[in-house]
């Protein structure tokens, strides 16, 4: 039972353009909201999160965007680059367990920058 | 400095074996994690300490004994080893109360033949 999914396992971008990543949840649990991004042979790095009270989290050319009521959140990269090619992690966490829970991730969308 | 270290990067052994993986951060963090990938790339949670103490064990078989002899450190030791076993495990850590990012090791690729 997939808790978090990440329903397209590849996006094809070309540089410059803006790469938008899905990610839905069921959990209502859920209250925090992270991404990863994730080269070959390397662990996750993380990108940038949202807790469950706002709606929208920037940080330089990332942006996570988050509708509770659809139980939704999407990942904006703009202006994407080449270094921006990688795997990129939905994860999920219930912060009132008191932040010592496991993250439960999606499976991961493969983002193709093409110059 | 890395914040994440784990040792080794790969393992390969038979099965039957025991082998122990070693994690260490150096972030002042107070909870440790241990993640299993497998071949579908799924990262799931093993198991999760918070000052020495186990809070998370995931149904994960009980060859699989978690030791944490500090707070920056989280060993994981498998007995017995079986072909299915064979996975990346990823080490993670944060701070408890904090931002609760999780940072995370390079990974350690367990093979077994």
């Amino acid at each position: 039972d997939q808790q978090v999914k990440q329903n397209s396992p590849s996006l094809s971008v070309q540089e410059g353009r803006i790469s938008i990543l899905n990610c839905d949840y069921t959990n209502s649990m859920f209250d925090y909201f992270l991404w990863y991004k994730k080269y070959p042979a390397e662990g996750p790095t993380f990108l940038i999160s949202i807790s469950s009270i706002k709606d929208k989290n920037e940080d330089g050319r990332f942006t996570v965007f988050l509708n509770k009521s659809a139980k939704h959140l999407s990942l904006h990269i703009v202006p994407s680059q080449p270094g921006d090619s990688a795997v990129y992690f939905c994860a999920a966490s219930a912060i009132s367990g008191g932040g010592a829970d496991g993250l439960t991730f999606g499976k991961g969308t493969h983002l193709i920058i093409q110059p | 400095d890395t914040a994440v270290s784990q040792t080794p990067k790969y393992l390969v052994t038979q099965m039957g074996n025991d082998k122990s993986i070693k994690c260490e951060q150096n972030l002042g963090h107070d909870t440790m994690y241990w993640y299993k990938q497998d071949s579908k790339k799924f990262l799931k949670i093993m198991f999760s300490y918070n000052n020495k103490e186990l809070i998370i064990n995931e149904t994960v078989p009980n060859r699989f004994s978690p030791k944490s002899p500090d707070k920056a450190h989280l060993n994981l030791h498998i007995n017995s080893l079986e072909l299915g076993d064979s996975a990346v495990y990823f080490c993670a850590s944060s701070l408890r109360g904090g931002t609760y990012e999780q940072y995370f090791g390079p990974g350690t690729r367990l093979t077994v033949t």
